[in-house]
């Protein structure tokens, strides 16, 4: 079984420019995360989709934002990219969104940011 | 709302050691309680697992137990080799479609 697909894997941009993730979860799960992992700040959430819908958002500026796909794939965009914005990022997918389901994670995508 | 608080690393330990790495947490309900591994230039992987008191996960050589009274979730692991050389993070979920984690404790196994 596929796991959680990440595309791209390494992306560089610069400042002001807009980004936009890919993600493709396990095939069956309908839920999908959105993670930011940086050395200083640790993993934040920043966004889960279930069934195209936005259930919960972390405290993020709204340059963040997100979006599920009837096939359960997800995008996440970022807008007027800054330094800070600079990290890895990672998609988790989950059968349902139940407390006890476990998330699986892809294998991120790396964006730097000059 | 939810906080996990996780031993400060780095920690590093010759190999047949034994593994200790603290967690305690904060939750207004009744959450679940996951560890996650990770290996340089990879996501996170699920180690272990415990969703009610008094559960333990376990996985590969791994422990740890869901302590209401303490609300702690210690990893534990009685004899380490070379290939645990990864960060572990601490997490929790509580019915609010999202993990919390903890800082992360990065550990070293020496041959």
């Amino acid at each position: 079984k596929a796991g959680v697909t990440q595309t791209p894997r390494y992306l560089i941009k610069t400042r002001g420019q807009q980004v936009t993730l890919s993600c493709s979860p396990i095939s069956g799960h309908r839920s999908v995360s959105w993670y930011q992992q940086t050395p200083g700040q640790g993993l934040q959430f920043l966004f889960e989709y279930f069934s195209e819908t936005q259930r919960n958002k972390g405290n993020f500026p709204g340059r963040f934002s997100g979006r599920q796909f009837s096939n359960s794939r997800s995008e996440m965009n970022v807008s007027t990219l800054e330094l800070g914005d600079s990290a890895l990022y990672l998609c988790a997918s989950s059968l349902d969104t139940g407390v006890n389901q476990p998330q699986h994670f892809g294998d991120g995508t790396r964006l730097s940011i000059l | 709302g939810n906080s996990v608080t996780q031993m400060e690393g780095p920690v590093t330990l010759s190999e047949e050691a034994f593994l200790t790495i603290n967690c305690t947490y904060t939750a207004t309900g009744y959450p679940s309680l996951f560890w996650y591994v990770q290996y340089p230039g990879e996501g996170l992987q699920l180690l272990l697992k415990a969703t009610k008191a008094d559960d333990k996960g376990s996985n590969k050589g791994f422990e740890a137990t869901y302590r209401k009274e303490t609300t702690s979730f210690h990893l534990e692991k009685g004899s380490v080799q070379v290939s645990d050389s990864a960060v572990y993070f601490c997490a929790l979920s509580d019915n609010d479609y999202k993990l919390s984690f903890g800082a992360g404790t990065t550990v070293t196994v020496r041959a």
